[in-house]
């Protein structure tokens, strides 16, 4: 039972070009939610999405930033014009509608370190 | 609004010494989920444990222990005898059970264990 995975792990984008990450949910998981670490610092909520549905997007930037996560497929984190200050490491993490007894709740993934050049 | 403080930026203890990691919150809601993840230098997030505002019992997994208090709103973590491998970056989090389902995270404590 693979865990949440996401790709590509290592992601360089020059000043100006678009970042695309994916997110592939755990098995059995039907919420998404994506992070961001800047260097140095905790992680802070970016947006919340269910199949084909936005549920939160209160920590995304109001421009150049976007997520889906379409019926069939990954959940895409889509940076457009990317700026030096986007570099940062993101994460993904997926959850259950309910939390289990015992269980972790969420689970992440190892995150895509984006560097913009 | 929900916040999570994590008041240590930077602990260095040497190898075998048990070290304490705090973490205070604060919060509205009657109910909610509390968490740590341990950050190692490679990068991922571990899971180590989830505890529920309800159940204010300890809890002690091998060599980690958590502290939970309601009264005080904290929920400090310990490793005892600590070894190099525990060196990382650890975070605190917190969720209400019902609403919002993002976790609001602590800035974090860069734990350095020294041989």
């Amino acid at each position: 039972n693979a865990g949440v995975m996401q790709n590509p792990r290592h992601l360089v984008r020059r000043r100006g070009q678009e970042a695309r990450l994916r997110c592939s949910p755990m098995k059995g998981h039907s919420h998404v939610y994506w992070y961001r670490q800047l260097p140095e610092e905790g992680l802070k909520f970016m947006v919340y999405l269910q199949k084909e549905n936005i549920i939160d997007e209160s920590g995304m930037p109001k421009e150049r930033f976007s997520a889906e996560f379409p019926k069939e497929g990954p959940s895409i984190l889509r940076i457009q014009q990317v700026v030096r200050g986007d570099s940062a490491a993101y994460f993904c993490a997926s959850s259950p509608v309910v939390f289990r007894t015992g269980g972790h709740g969420y689970t992440f993934g190892s995150g895509t370190r984006l560097t913009v050049v | 609004a929900q916040k999570v403080t994590q008041a240590q930026t930077e602990i260095s203890v040497v190898e075998k010494e048990d070290v304490t990691l705090d973490c205070v919150y604060e919060t509205r809601d009657t109910t909610y989920y509390l968490f740590w993840y341990k950050q190692p230098p490679s990068g991922e997030l571990v899971f180590l444990i989830r505890r529920n505002s309800f159940d204010e019992q300890n809890e002690i997994s091998g060599r980690y222990s958590w502290n939970f208090q309601k009264s005080t709103s904290s929920f400090n973590f310990t490793i005892t005898a600590s070894q190099v491998v525990d060196s990382a970056v650890y975070f605190c989090a917190l969720r209400p059970t019902q609403g919002a389902q993002k976790l609001v995270f602590g800035q974090g404590t860069r734990l350095t264990i020294n041989p």
